[in-house]
């Protein structure tokens, strides 16, 4: 059975630095692309991050880009996302998924529970 | 960024019924369109992928169509756990959802 089960998240101040982590059981880790999804309060939903089964390439929303890092330890099974520089936009459940791929089609088959980013002074 | 709009955005409706909810992008997409059920505090869970393609164990009342910039999502007759807010999202380019569509009791 699948699992993601994402950690790390808190409450914090603008301009503030956090890393949430994604643990991920049930299928050969290294050998699938991860994701970071978003949604705010309230809101839709928001993709964040993508990086490749190998790490070797990563793909940022505008949103985020240049203060957020994707980044995977295939050893350890886990995803990360380091978020510095946060705003009070940033504040949302961070969802870990994981990329499907069938021939040239990508969908998240997978999801993890979230994690709750709170950004606020 | 490609745009995706849902229309409704909301709609009530009653156990049995028919739903459909549809779903534009602001290009063509061709077939790279997935569709997400979230119920309230729980993580999105993907129905359809690739426009028409069920998903492994959802149920077969659930059904996609489309290609190029209009898709729909149809819910044959709407069952108690179907009560949910639903999202299109495109595959096409970096990934976009639309806003949803929040299906609720009438």
């Amino acid at each position: 059975e699948v699992q993601l089960l994402e950690s790390g998240g808190g409450l914090l101040q603008p301009g503030g630095s956090l890393r949430l982590s994604c643990a991920a059981s049930g299928f050969t880790f290294s050998s699938y692309a991860m994701n970071w999804v978003r949604q705010a309060p309230g809101k839709g939903l928001e993709w964040v991050s993508t990086i490749s089964a190998s790490g070797g390439q990563t793909f940022y929303a505008e949103s985020v880009k240049g203060r957020f890092t994707i980044s995977r330890d295939n050893s350890k099974n886990t995803l990360y996302l380091q978020m510095n520089s946060l705003r009070a936009e940033d504040t949302a459940v961070y969802y870990c998924a994981k990329y499907a791929v069938a021939a040239d089609l990508e969908y998240f088959d997978y999801w993890g529970q979230g994690t709750l980013v709170s950004v606020s002074s | 960024d490609i745009q995706m709009t849902q229309s409704p955005s909301s709609l009530s409706a009653s156990v049995g019924d028919r739903v459909t909810i549809t779903c534009r992008a602001s290009q063509s997409i061709r077939k790279f369109l997935n569709w997400y059920q979230q119920k309230p505090g729980k993580a999105p869970k993907l129905l359809i992928y690739a426009a028409s393609n069920l998903q492994g164990g959802v149920s077969s009342r659930f059904s996609g169509r489309g290609s190029g910039t209009d898709f729909s999502l149809t819910i044959s007759s709407l069952q108690p756990e179907d009560f949910a807010t639903y999202y299109c999202q495109q595959s096409y380019s970096s990934p976009t959802f639309g806003p949803g569509t929040k299906v609720d009791i009438k």
